[in-house]
């Protein structure tokens, strides 16, 4: 289908690794995406993830992509308090002589004490 | 690192007026920009692609006269909500382009939200 699907909420306790998942639409999607958006706010560009790459580390974050089942995941290690918000995956998908992203449904990512 | 710079932030009007909202990509150039609409507790809708120096790209549904995209430099893209309706409240999302560098990433503002009484 078209969807680009997430879980819609995750709760995790402060300290423990949290793993938001997206199973995205296009194989030929050359970047994927992860954003947080915090309450009333734009998006934060997390990371991102090159279609050719298995995987890629930034700190507390790690995105693995699987591209055969065109699924990709973002694992944030030592959970914070600061860190419960929305987190969006998004595919760079070409259309024409133009690209642009489409948007995972969203995680909430709840962080309880 | 990159910064765009989304303004009014919050906006309360009457019906029938038009509210303009603008996007300036603060330390790069972005010949793209994108707006984005977002309902409560949903992902974002892409509205139209801004290009500088050129006319928008709608998305299907997207009434172009309804929504004015202005891209008139390398560093401000405009939408204008015109003769606002309560239906058209919502939070508007604009987003450059950096292609510096190649990876072509998205920076997002910190979004409007528009209350149409």
């Amino acid at each position: 289908g078209e969807d680009v699907e997430q879980s819609l909420f995750l709760s995790v306790r402060e300290g423990d690794s949290s793993v938001i998942n997206c199973t995205y639409t296009d194989s030929s999607s050359t970047y994927l995406y992860w954003y947080k958006q915090e309450p009333g706010a734009g998006l934060q560009l997390l990371t991102y993830i090159f279609s050719n790459m298995d995987m890629k580390q930034d700190q507390r974050l790690t995105v693995l992509l699987n591209k055969k089942d065109k699924h990709l995941s973002l694992r944030i290690a030592d959970t914070q308090t600061g860190d419960s918000a929305i987190y969006f995956c998004a595919e760079r998908k070409r259309t024409g002589t133009a690209s642009k992203l489409t948007f995972g449904t969203g995680t909430r990512l709840q962080v309880t004490l | 690192g990159a910064v765009v710079s989304q303004h009014p932030s919050w906006v309360i009007c009457k019906s029938g007026t038009s509210v303009k909202i603008e996007c300036r990509s603060l330390d790069f150039q972005a010949t793209t920009m994108f707006w984005y609409r977002q309902f409560p507790k949903q992902s974002l809708m892409l509205m139209a692609t801004s290009n500088e120096g050129s006319k928008a790209t709608y998305e299907q549904g997207v009434e172009k006269d309804k929504f004015l995209i202005n891209h008139a430099s390398l560093t401000l893209s405009t939408l204008t909500v015109t003769s606002a309706h309560p239906e058209d409240s919502s939070f508007y999302i604009c987003s450059a382009r950096d292609e510096s560098g190649g990876l072509g990433a998205q920076h997002f503002g910190d979004g409007t939200r528009l209350s149409i009484l």
